[in-house]
């Protein structure tokens, strides 16, 4: 289909390893977010990229967290030392249009998510 | 300031109740608020949303009402189905998207 795809579904981790998550946005869309969902919660933003630049990152819960889409499309989610508070489903959506301002253009289509469990 | 306030946690009903799940949040410069569903392991999805200047949004058995001087908006599932059994989110916008914290909802036969 043509949705929003990201890999690995499920990853395991030990305590201190790096993992990077993978985001295939819809073709064409501009915008491209991360949110992070912890069990039971709904998903909390994360950070936020327009084309290639990251233009809101204020959500990453700490500097071990890093976020890329280089070329403007895919976007890989790094998380470096991972600890066990970073166990949640990470969700990547995009849109179609520029920013967040609300509307038919700027529906936000989420991707599957990618479970991370750290031991 | 920045929170979205959701209730009830769950939800049980019979099939043709109407489930209503409620939101309130502080903001005032929030200026869009959608509705999403989620099944098990999947992502969120759109449901239906609205804008404050509308008092009430309809899209097939999706109702959204919004109370804009009480900060409160809800939805209502009229003639519920076991499908629509999953997560419901209300969540609200500025910059960027805020979730409530989520209602699950049972349909019974």
């Amino acid at each position: 289909g043509a949705g929003v795809s990201q890999s690995p579904r499920y990853k395991v981790a030990k305590r201190g390893q790096d993992v990077a998550l993978r985001c295939d946005p819809i073709s064409g869309h501009v915008s491209l977010f991360w949110y992070q969902q912890a069990l039971g919660q709904g998903p909390e933003f994360l950070t936020y990229f327009q084309n290639e630049a990251q233009l809101d990152k204020s959500g990453l819960p700490s500097d071990r967290f890093f976020a890329e889409r280089p070329e403007g499309s895919v976007s890989t989610l790094k998380i470096q030392r991972t600890q066990q508070e970073d166990s949640a489903v990470y969700l990547c959506a995009s849109s179609l249009a520029q920013g967040v301002a609300g509307g038919p253009q700027d529906t936000q289509y989420f991707g599957p998510g990618t479970r991370l469990t750290v031991l | 300031q920045q929170q979205v306030k959701q209730s009830p946690q769950s939800l049980i009903v019979q099939k043709g109740g109407i489930p209503i799940i409620n939101c309130a949040y502080e903001n005032t410069a929030f200026d869009y608020f959608p509705w999403y569903q989620q099944f098990p392991g999947k992502g969120p999805a759109l449901l239906i949303a609205i804008r404050p200047d509308v008092s009430e949004k309809k899209e097939g058995r999706f109702t959204i009402s919004f109370n804009k001087s009480a900060k409160q908006f809800s939805l209502h599932i009229m003639d519920s189905q076991p499908g629509d059994s999953a997560t419901y989110f209300c969540a609200a916008n500025t910059d960027k998207l805020i979730f409530g914290t989520g209602t699950r909802l049972q349909v019974f036969p």
